[in-house]
């Protein structure tokens, strides 16, 4: 069976300082990962993911996330972040063929931006 | 735009009640998941449908029921059985067995008990 785990459920940091949000993963067959983020009283939006090819990506606001399959981890990471980044972030895991179509997800990780 | 739709913002239940909480999606997906969040809990999975008329229990079905009547449309029912109801509720959807693709949420429904 998948399992997802965040590291970290908080992670202060001030503005324009780097982040990283961890992510590892279990599974026994080939896996599809997402970031997710939520904006409070708001439902998760897809950030970004992980399908195959390339094992970096990219979302269209910074952030970006490496699949290390070795390491079984996808970890988040922003160069800089700003205050409208501060919101709850969510990794998921969906497995592919012989797995469960239907993702999980860690229990999130709050990312709080001081200026 | 195409999107989920869930009604309403805020729901309070007085004890012995049961409440409705609606969702409904004009993606043309045909999976369409409820899900509870609690502070510190992440996302729990209570029910899932793949199609009309069918659906499964998640981790945490005890409590809730639902249907699937209509492809749009898959409300989720709060019953009185269900002893610590207050949360947030969160409506998903996507492509049926796909499982590439990501999930697309609704803006959820919080519960309190009066």
């Amino acid at each position: 069976a998948q399992s997802v785990t965040q590291l970290d459920s908080q992670v202060p940091v001030f503005e324009e300082a780097p982040v990283e949000l961890r992510c590892n993963y279990s599974s026994s067959v080939s896996v599809y990962l997402f970031w997710y983020v939520q904006y409070p009283n708001q439902g998760l939006q897809l950030l970004l993911k992980y399908l195959s090819g390339s094992t970096l990506v990219e979302s269209i606001n910074g952030f970006e996330a490496e699949f290390n399959k070795s390491q079984t981890s996808f970890h988040l990471r922003k160069p800089s972040v700003h205050i409208s980044d501060t919101a709850e972030y969510f990794c998921a895991v969906s497995e592919g063929k012989g797995g469960s179509y239907i993702p999980t997800f860690g229990r999130g990780t709050s990312l709080i931006v001081h200026p | 735009d195409g999107g989920i739709t869930q009604s309403p913002k805020y729901l309070f239940r007085k004890e012995g009640q049961n409440v409705t909480l609606s969702c409904e999606q004009n993606l043309n997906h045909d999976a369409m998941y409820w899900y509870r969040q609690d502070p510190g809990q992440g996302l729990r999975l209570i029910y899932y449908s793949q199609i009309v008329n069918d659906f499964q229990k998640g981790d945490i079905a005890e409590g809730y029921s639902v249907s699937r009547e209509k492809k749009e449309s898959f409300p989720l029912t709060v019953t009185s059985a269900q002893k610590n109801p207050t949360a947030f509720y969160l409506c998903a959807s996507s492509r049926l067995n796909r499982e590439d693709q990501p999930q697309h949420f609704g803006d959820g429904t919080r519960l309190s008990i009066l």
